[in-house]
């Protein structure tokens, strides 16, 4: 299963743009890259995804490097209830049994 | 919006007992979850469920079954509970489309003792 990297915390100050990065250099061709959130106390929650192309949705949106070595998880505003541990996973799209592999992720925290 | 219900969220039994972990899923989804999450280590499947009847191991089966007699409800049994089974245990459920996300519940919080 290939694997991510991601730094283990960042900062941010509120309402402005965060962008958190992550690093999947072994990432094959099927590979789709998913990044969810975990707020305390809770269930991992999906953000968003994709393959190829840059994605938007009303969350967040995901700029995906041209040769797909790497992406980048873009918070337009952080808000203090954007303060979570994100994961940024690849998920193999053809023949695979589904299985997330989750690292250690990346500690957001917003200060007010 | 996808809705992963699981039964409980905290839950305290004893060594040695059986302990019934219930989700319950309302997309019709055919594929369900269960990992365990622990400080560390991050989330590792259990075992997963393609559909009805059906069943895979995942990373760490040991002590677990599992059961899918109904398609919303996946069921994670804990055949004689141990204190190294003490986790946060979380369900998940996703349509049968493998490049779509999976939903996940709130997790149950269980404590062995």
């Amino acid at each position: 299963d290939a694997k991510t990297t991601q730094p283990n915390s960042m900062e941010s100050n509120e309402e402005e743009p965060v962008h958190l990065p992550c690093n999947h250099s072994t990432i094959s061709g099927t590979d789709y890259i998913h990044w969810y959130r975990q707020l305390p106390s809770q269930g991992p929650e999906y953000v968003i995804h994709g393959l190829t192309s840059n994605v938007n949705n009303r969350m967040a949106s995901l700029a995906i490097a041209e040769d797909r070595k790497s992406s980048t998880l873009i918070l337009h505003r952080a808000t203090l209830r954007d303060a979570a541990v994100y994961y940024c996973i690849l998920s193999r799209g053809s023949g695979n049994t589904g299985k997330l592999i989750f690292g250690q992720g990346t500690t957001l925290q917003v200060k007010p | 919006d996808v809705k992963v219900t699981q039964s409980s969220r905290y839950l305290v039994k004893r060594t040695g007992e059986k302990v019934f972990l219930e989700c319950v899923q309302d997309m019709d989804h055919e594929n369900m979850f269960w990992y365990r999450q622990d400080p560390g280590l991050g989330l590792r499947l259990i075992y997963f469920s393609y559909d009805v009847k059906m069943k895979e191991k995942g990373d760490i089966p040991e002590g677990y079954s599992v059961s899918r007699e109904k398609k919303e409800r996946f069921s994670l049994i804990l055949e004689s509970a141990s204190t190294n089974q003490t986790s946060m245990y979380l369900c998940a459920s996703r349509n049968l489309n493998s490049n779509q996300p999976q939903h996940f519940g709130d997790g149950t919080r269980l404590s062995i003792l």
